[in-house]
């Protein structure tokens, strides 16, 4: 049912920088793309979302393509605390009523 | 303004009987959003509710769950005659709802009951 593809595990060095890939391909105009991530032993948590243009807040950035058929979250400097399973999904802005459907997302480890 | 309250945290029971999940949205928040996460697996949907509406329970298993979100008070994950295969990690999410929020809604998600059936 999940409408993006994300690799299912990433790795990456602490106090580095992060690219997480998203592809969506087939997203229609009035999607949204939102990023959330889990923590482990914990619930879900939003990160960022984003419709065309490029975003940033105060715990990542989001990059999207031109296309808008994939999207990248950027962790600037990784922290051990951002070993977790991050997930790219789409919110259709038409509707109050969709249910949001999660893929398996990508497992991020930090190594020290 | 607290966040998603799900309680217990564990619950433990045993084969056959009943399990009751309860979810607190967000204060303002009428939309809630059940998901079941089993052990090294990703979130799998199982049901969407507005207040005393069902609007979507494709994920809903046909026999033994059900749910529900009254006007008052929380939002209700009921399991009858559990078996060991719903030994998961039962998260809620909630929404404000209505169209104030065209971009899509953040969800916001509470810490989750872990289930063990024994």
């Amino acid at each position: 049912d999940a409408k993006t593809t994300q690799p299912n595990s990433m790795e990456s060095n602490e106090e580095e920088p992060v690219h997480l890939p998203c592809n969506h391909s087939t997203i229609s105009g009035t999607d949204y793309i939102h990023w959330y991530r889990q923590l482990p032993s914990q619930g879900p948590e939003y990160v960022i979302h984003g419709l065309t243009s490029n975003v940033n807040n105060r715990m990542a950035s989001l990059a999207i393509a031109e296309d808008r058929k994939s999207s990248t979250l950027i962790l600037h400097r990784a922290t051990l605390r951002d070993a977790a399973v991050y997930y790219c999904i789409l919110r259709d802005g038409l509707t109050s009523y969709d249910k949001v459907i999660f893929g398996p997302g990508t497992s991020l480890s930090v190594i020290p | 303004n607290a966040g998603v309250m799900q309680n217990p945290r564990h619950l433990v029971r045993r084969r056959g009987q009943e399990a009751r999940l309860r979810c607190s949205p967000m204060k303002g928040h009428s939309h809630v959003y059940w998901y079941r996460q089993l052990p090294e697996e990703g979130l799998k949907f199982m049901v969407y509710l507005q207040k005393e509406n069902i609007i979507d329970e494709s994920g809903m298993p046909k026999e033994r769950f059900s749910a529900e979100f009254p006007k008052e008070g929380p939002s209700i994950l009921r399991i009858q005659q559990v078996v060991r295969g719903d030994s998961a990690a039962y998260f809620c999410a909630s929404s404000p709802g209505g169209r104030h929020n065209p971009w899509g809604e953040k969800l916001f998600f509470g810490s989750g009951t872990q289930l063990s059936v024994l």
